[in-house]
């Protein structure tokens, strides 16, 4: 059973440009959760997202930033006119449900913008 | 922010058992104790998770005080690839809008040392 699958894992944008981060969840896994981790910081909560629903997008900046996870395909994390400031790793989690279960992590996206 | 306190950083000697403490003094009933590590700025990965009784497996053990305050992760064999950040994170179990999310403290970064 692969893992959560991210792509690309590394990402290179000028600024301005938009940026698409790719998550595949674990196999049966409908719900996808995805942070953000600035260099030297913690982990950052985004947004949560069940197939084709927004669950809990509290984390998410305002503008630029949007996600998704369609009925079939993956999950997209999408950051339109990126800032040096959007530099950062992304990693995305699944989970089977929301509840009692366990979450797992993929490698993550190293976003640099330049 | 996260509902929990960790100390900022432990030592260990290798081979030796690391005794993570964690505070969640305003634990709800329907919260999880999760805990997840992060190893060099790679994905964070699943340790082990309780309501209230103290769980095991082949990676580490969890015990829960009888109040659910506090608990504490035991890696009864300490090698240096367990040097990382820990993270004790209470997590809701069903209903609520924090339904489900993973919200990460700072941690405690664990040094296991020859």
């Amino acid at each position: 059973n692969a893992g959560v699958m991210q792509n690309p894992r590394h990402l290179v944008r000028r600024r301005g440009q938009e940026a698409r981060l790719r998550c595949s969840p674990m196999k049966g896994h409908s719900h996808v959760y995805w942070y953000r981790q600035l260099p030297e910081e913690g982990l950052k909560f985004m947004v949560y997202l069940q197939k084709e629903n927004i669950i809990d997008e509290s984390g998410m900046p305002k503008e630029r930033f949007s996600a998704e996870f369609p009925k079939e395909g993956p999950s997209i994390l999408r950051i339109q006119q990126v800032v040096r400031g959007d530099s950062a790793a992304y990693f995305c989690a699944s989970s089977p449900t929301g509840s009692n279960t366990e979450a797992f992590f993929g490698q993550g996206t190293r976003l640099t913008v330049v | 922010d996260a509902k929990t306190t960790q100390p900022t950083s432990m030592d260990c000697a290798e081979g030796r058992a690391a005794n993570l403490p964690c505070n969640h003094s305003t634990i709800s009933g329907n919260e999880y104790v999760y805990w997840y590590r992060q190893i060099h700025s790679q994905g964070p990965q699943y340790i082990i998770h309780g309501l209230k009784n103290n769980e095991t497996n082949e990676m580490a053990s969890l015990i829960i005080t009888e109040d659910r305050k506090s608990s504490t992760l035991i890696l009864p064999h300490a090698t240096l690839r367990d040097t990382a950040v820990y993270y004790c994170i209470v997590r809701v179990a069903d209903g609520g809008t924090s339904y489900g999310k993973l919200t990460f403290g700072q941690g405690t970064i664990l040094t296991v040392h020859p």
